[in-house]
């Protein structure tokens, strides 16, 4: 069946220049959520969706980052002005709320590069 | 805050010699521990859920154990394709609106199995 679908799977920009990564979620997830994974590094939570309600935006590192989940479906994770130390795998995961397992599942990620 | 380490950070096996992964945690409140396997290039794969101390979980060749400050993963005699990364997670504490669901993941263990 259809799993979290990312795009694009790889991008690579210039300082200053903004970006949207775009994510999929498994159709009928209620939860998205947004994990940034530095090389060598664990996943560094950014966002998290649940529904109608406001999103945790806890871990956005600054306001440059955005994310936006529309028709509580596709998601939009957009960075404005990036810096090199934006330069990481942008993973994104979706759970079937209810279901009691609160299982994520992954997509393959976008890896950003930023010059 | 939550807080997750995991050790060693790389784990070099020959084929059959079992061994264990360790994830110590700092949680109020535990409401779920979560093991996660991602190989190159790909999102992370759901393992096992643990919820209470004294839990074990198996699959295979792994086994998944919980106390009160850590868990621990047991690999059984391995094979090459158990070489992967291998992250630990807690869940967050229900705190009302959104905090609910958020998972605060590990650095991993790089884990090689030579053949």
């Amino acid at each position: 069946g259809a799993g979290v679908s990312q795009s694009p799977s790889n991008k690579v920009t210039e300082k200053g220049k903004d970006v949207e990564l775009r994510c999929d979620p498994i159709s009928g997830h209620t939860a998205l959520y947004w994990y940034r994974q530095s090389l060598g590094q664990g996943l560094e939570f950014l966002i998290y969706f649940q529904g109608n309600s406001a999103p945790d935006k806890s871990g956005l590192p600054s306001d440059r980052f955005s994310a936006e989940r529309t028709g509580g479906s596709v998601s939009t994770l957009t960075i404005q002005r990036t810096q090199q130390e934006d330069s990481a795998v942008y993973l994104c995961a979706s759970k079937e709320t209810g279901s009691g397992a609160n299982v994520l599942t992954f997509g393959a990620g976008s890896r950003l590069t930023v010059l | 805050e939550d807080q997750v380490t995991q050790s060693p950070e790389a784990l070099r096996l020959q084929e059959g010699e079992s061994s264990s992964l360790n994830c110590s945690y700092t949680v109020s409140g535990l409401r779920g521990l979560f093991w996660y396997r991602q190989d190159p290039g790909k999102g992370p794969e759901f393992l096992f859920t643990l919820y209470s101390a004294g839990e074990e979980k198996e699959k295979e060749r792994l086994k998944a154990t919980l106390t009160k400050k850590e868990s621990f993963l047991h690999i059984t005699a391995p094979k090459p394709e158990d070489s992967a990364t291998y992250l630990c997670a807690v869940q967050a504490p229900y705190a009302g609106g959104t905090s609910y669901g958020k998972l605060t993941f590990g650095q991993g263990t790089i884990l090689t199995v030579h053949p």
